[in-house]
């Protein structure tokens, strides 16, 4: 069966710091990978997704950034945390293939970032 | 642009109640619709995927329809119990897309013993 780990489970980051989420799929290849993240009173965010190794797809301008290193890992980096980037972060995974058109979607346990 | 709509915030019934959470989404031509639950300070998961061509998916206690030409889905539960609390989102694919949703903000559930 398919797994999706997520780490670490909670951050607390001094404003300016840099960071890393990583986020890897067990069970399955070439799987479509996502992050997201969740602010209070706001929804859901999809800020990357990636189809592939190296093939990284951003929703948002800011300043995160993603990489794929290797099929089943994803990585949500930054070079300065902001404020405004406080928040519940979750990564995801669907099937390859057919995608979201046939498949649902399937979540890690999410990462509580706070910026102070 | 698809937008989700999700109708009341929050919920709050005694416990062995039925009850009907709504979602609303403005373009009819979707591929799918998906239900999740999420539970305080986790991640999502995935209870029920409707796909266009059906009406109707059921899993245990839960029963989520689909009516496309209004652009309505809902989740029903079936006797309601205290574990049922959590927050409900309902999510479609973007519009000509497979590779990303569009989620709802979510119906907060509360089922009091």
């Amino acid at each position: 069966s398919q797994t999706i780990h997520q780490w670490p489970a909670t951050l607390v980051q001094p404003v300016g710091s840099p960071l890393s989420l990583e986020c890897t799929v067990e069970g399955t290849s070439n799987p479509n990978l996502y992050w997201y993240r969740q602010a209070a009173g706001r929804g859901l965010q999809l800020l990357f997704y990636s189809v592939g190794i190296g093939q990284i797809s951003s929703e948002v301008p800011q300043n995160l950034s993603a990489s794929r290193p290797q099929d089943r890992q994803f990585i949500l980096s930054s070079k300065k945390l902001l404020l405004s980037d406080s928040g519940f972060y979750l990564c995801a995974w669907t099937p390859p293939g057919g995608g979201l058109v046939s498949q649902p979607q399937h979540f890690g346990d999410g990462t509580r970032l706070s910026i102070l | 642009k698809q937008e989700v709509t999700q109708i009341p915030a929050a919920l709050s019934v005694p416990e062995g109640e039925n009850l009907v959470l709504n979602c609303s989404f403005t373009d009819s031509a979707i591929y799918n619709l998906q239900w999740f639950r999420q539970d305080p300070g986790k991640g999502l998961t995935s209870l029920l995927l409707i796909q266009s061509s059906q009406r109707e998916q059921t899993s245990g206690r839960l029963n989520a329809s689909l009516d496309k030409s209004s652009g309505r889905s809902t989740l029903y539960i079936a006797a309601s119990q205290p574990g049922d609390s959590a927050t409900y989102l309902c999510a479609v694919p973007t519009q000509g897309g497979s590779e990303k949703l569009v989620f709802g903000k979510g119906t907060k559930l509360t089922v009091n013993p």
